[in-house]
């Protein structure tokens, strides 16, 4: 069965520090992957996504994720983290019939 | 546009109480879909639409229902409330008829909490 994991429940950076969000997924075929942010009391939005192609890439806000096979990762990145990405993130793998199966989350606190 | 609108905001229920989630979404969007968050769980999902007329189970459907009579609306029925459905509600939509996928927007979401 599908299935992703996020280790890290919980993260704290320095703000200006740069950051890496893991994710591992199990998955037979090539996976549609994402990954979403949560801001609290907030729904959930798409920072960036890989179904083929080129395995780095770039979402909004200035992240990026690079996905590689061999070891079944999809991990979120940012060069310098600013207050304002202080969130809930979360990975998903889109599972059958369309629906994602989500990770159960690393919320991330930055520090001034 | 809107997107996607849910209500309420959030609301307390007493146990064994009967409550309907109401989602609406204004993309025109095929495919509906409703989650649970839960901390420590992420989200899980509790019923999905394809189309309007159709609805299928996710992997968490005990103790709701969904309908599906238009393209537009996907409201949740708790039937009985209990206390382990206290939780925050997603509503979520895509066009799944694009190839390979395409991504799901969501709701802003709805705290249920019921006692």
């Amino acid at each position: 069965a599908q299935s992703v994991t996020q280790p890290d429940i919980h993260i704290t950076v320095s703000e200006g520090a740069s950051l890496e969000l893991r994710c591992n997924y199990s998955y037979g075929a090539t996976p549609y992957l994402f990954w979403y942010v949560q801001s609290p009391g907030q729904g959930l939005q798409l920072l960036l996504k890989y179904f083929s192609g080129d395995t780095l890439v770039q979402g909004i806000k200035g992240f990026e994720a690079e996905f590689k096979r061999s070891q079944s990762s999809f991990n979120l990145r940012k060069p310098s983290v600013h207050w304002s990405d202080a969130a809930e993130y979360f990975c998903a793998v889109v599972g059958g019939y369309n629906k994602l199966i989500f990770g159960a989350g690393t919320r991330l606190a930055v520090h001034p | 546009t809107a997107g996607i609108t849910q209500a309420p905001t959030s609301q307390i229920l007493a146990a064994g109480r009967s409550m309907t989630l109401r989602c609406t979404q204004d993309m025109r969007h095929n495919a509906m879909y409703w989650y649970r968050q839960d901390l420590g769980l992420g989200l899980r999902l509790i019923h999905y639409s394809n189309t309007a007329g159709t609805t299928g189970k996710g992997e968490v459907p005990d103790g709701y229902s969904v309908s599906r009579a238009n393209t537009d609306d996907f409201p949740l029925t708790l039937a009985s409330a209990v206390p382990s459905q206290t939780s925050v509600y997603f509503c979520a939509s895509s066009d799944s008829r694009q190839a390979p996928y395409n991504e799901q927007f969501f709701g802003p979401g709805t705290r249920l909490t019921v006692l």
